[in-house]
């Protein structure tokens, strides 16, 4: 399963969009891109998935780049309640999901 | 729409002791379960999962063990905890191939 690279935190203004990177460069044909998040304290959330297009949903938008080596998870108006850890995961199938560090997202008032 | 129940939320248990924490889902069937350990601070391991009643794989050697008697019901059980066994337990749930998993709120376990 390919290793995926995520900046340790990341700071957002309340209302503006969010743009969390992750960088999956020895992502095979057949691995998904799947975002979660963790708000302390919780169990972790899905957010989104997808394997070459882009995905919308009513949480977030995943632009997945054309050579897949990259993606970005896109929170369009970020609010205080999506302060939490993000988890990117290039994996395939979903029987064992590595959650590595990822990147905690804080937005400010 | 879907569901799953982990109880109990927090639990403290004495060196020893047994264990065996509960996790259902509603809505559902046939799903992939799993249970995860993850310690403060880290990411989560996953420690078994199962596709189908009484059948479980387990991905880590420990004092743990798991068990599914029914189709929507994970159990995670010890004879004897050890001071290591502290963590967060986390179920999820999850339908077949490349389907996103959906997590239980988790249970909070401290061995004294």
């Amino acid at each position: 399963d390919a290793k995926t690279t995520q900046p340790p935190s990341m700071d957002c203004a309340e209302g503006r969009a969010a743009n969390l990177p992750c960088n999956h460069s020895t992502i095979s044909g057949n691995e998904y891109v799947y975002w979660y998040r963790q708000i302390h304290s919780q169990g972790p959330q899905y957010i989104i998935h997808g394997l070459k297009n882009n995905e919308t949903n009513e949480m977030a938008s995943l632009i997945i780049t054309e050579d897949r080596k990259s993606s970005t998870l896109i929170l369009p108006h970020a609010t205080l309640r999506d302060t939490a850890v993000y988890y990117c995961i290039a994996q395939t199938g979903a029987n064992n999901l590595f959650f590595g560090t990822g990147t905690r997202l804080t937005v400010i008032p | 729409s879907q569901t799953i129940h982990q109880w109990p939320a927090t639990l403290v248990q004495p060196v020893g002791s047994p264990l065996s924490l509960e996790c259902t889902v509603e809505g559902t069937s046939n799903p992939n379960l799993y249970w995860y350990r993850q310690a403060a601070g880290r990411g989560l391991q996953l420690l078994f999962y199962s596709v189908g009643i009484g059948q479980i794989s387990s991905e880590v050697p420990q004092n743990l063990s798991a068990s599914r008697p029914q189709d929507r019901q994970f159990i995670l059980s010890s004879k004897k905890l050890l001071l290591s066994d502290s963590g967060f337990y986390l179920c999820a749930w999850s339908g077949q191939t490349n389907q996103p998993q959906h997590f239980g709120d988790g249970t909070r376990l401290s061995i004294l």
